[in-house]
């Protein structure tokens, strides 16, 4: 256990549906970030916060695709009109601003769009 | 953009030596990271090298050589726990995102 835990592990949804995920990082973290990782791959970045303020995005992130991090802890991806490339798992990961070359990552949400 | 290679799967026996090759392509290299994921688990941080040389973690060492945009992974004294998939992944100069490899799977027998 890292110290960042994700909500929820599993989710099966139906196609056309909205998802919403929680990602809480390790409470001194300033920076976190949304990965999303299939089969037989590495993850592959999403979305990086630096407390509130959303600093990078993926250019993999499409318009259906939103993250929030309101009060710079917990942060939200939700994922709207899922469709069935969606299913993946959706990892969190947060790191401190020095040392930040360690990425403490969350158990992921598995997400499966039917 | 940036590429990553490293192989796909490797195997290797209890007490041996096993190296993890990871080539890069990138625009603007900061440093190679090294991560373990066993099934069904969280990517979890193993080792990190912004210079040249060796880092050397217990029974884990990590090797670059910026100039051949190399480096490598050696897990020495091998355990059957170590069986594993094993990611390299670098970070550009000017962002906080990691790009990671595919993967090498690690299969230790006895």
């Amino acid at each position: 256990d890292t110290g960042v835990s994700q909500d929820p592990r599993h989710k099966i949804t139906k196609r056309g549906q909205n998802v919403t995920f929680r990602c809480d990082p390790i409470s001194e973290h300033n920076r976190l970030y949304w990965y999303r990782q299939t089969l037989g791959q590495g993850p592959e970045f999403l979305t990086y916060f630096q407390n509130e303020a959303q600093l990078e995005k993926s250019r993999l992130l499409s318009d259906r695709f939103s993250a929030e991090r309101p009060k710079g802890s917990f942060s939200t991806l939700e994922i709207q009109r899922t469709e069935q490339g969606d299913s993946a798992m959706y990892l969190c990961a947060s790191s401190r601003d020095r040392g930040q070359e360690t990425q403490y990552f969350g158990p992921g949400t598995r997400l499966l769009v039917l | 953009g940036q590429s990553l290679e490293q192989p796909s799967e490797v195997t290797a026996v209890e007490g041996a030596i096993v190296q993890i090759n990871c080539t890069y392509q990138t625009s603007g290299f900061y440093g190679l990271s090294w991560y373990q994921q066993h099934d069904g688990g969280a990517p979890t941080f193993l080792s990190y090298n912004g210079l040249d040389g060796l880092e050397e973690t217990g029974r884990f060492s990590s090797f670059l050589s910026r100039s051949d945009s190399y480096g490598y992974l050696l897990l020495q004294e091998l355990q059957m726990k170590d069986s594993a998939s094993y990611f390299c992944a670098v970070r550009d100069t000017g962002r906080r995102a990691l790009t990671f490899g595919s993967g090498t799977r690690l299969q230790v027998q006895p």
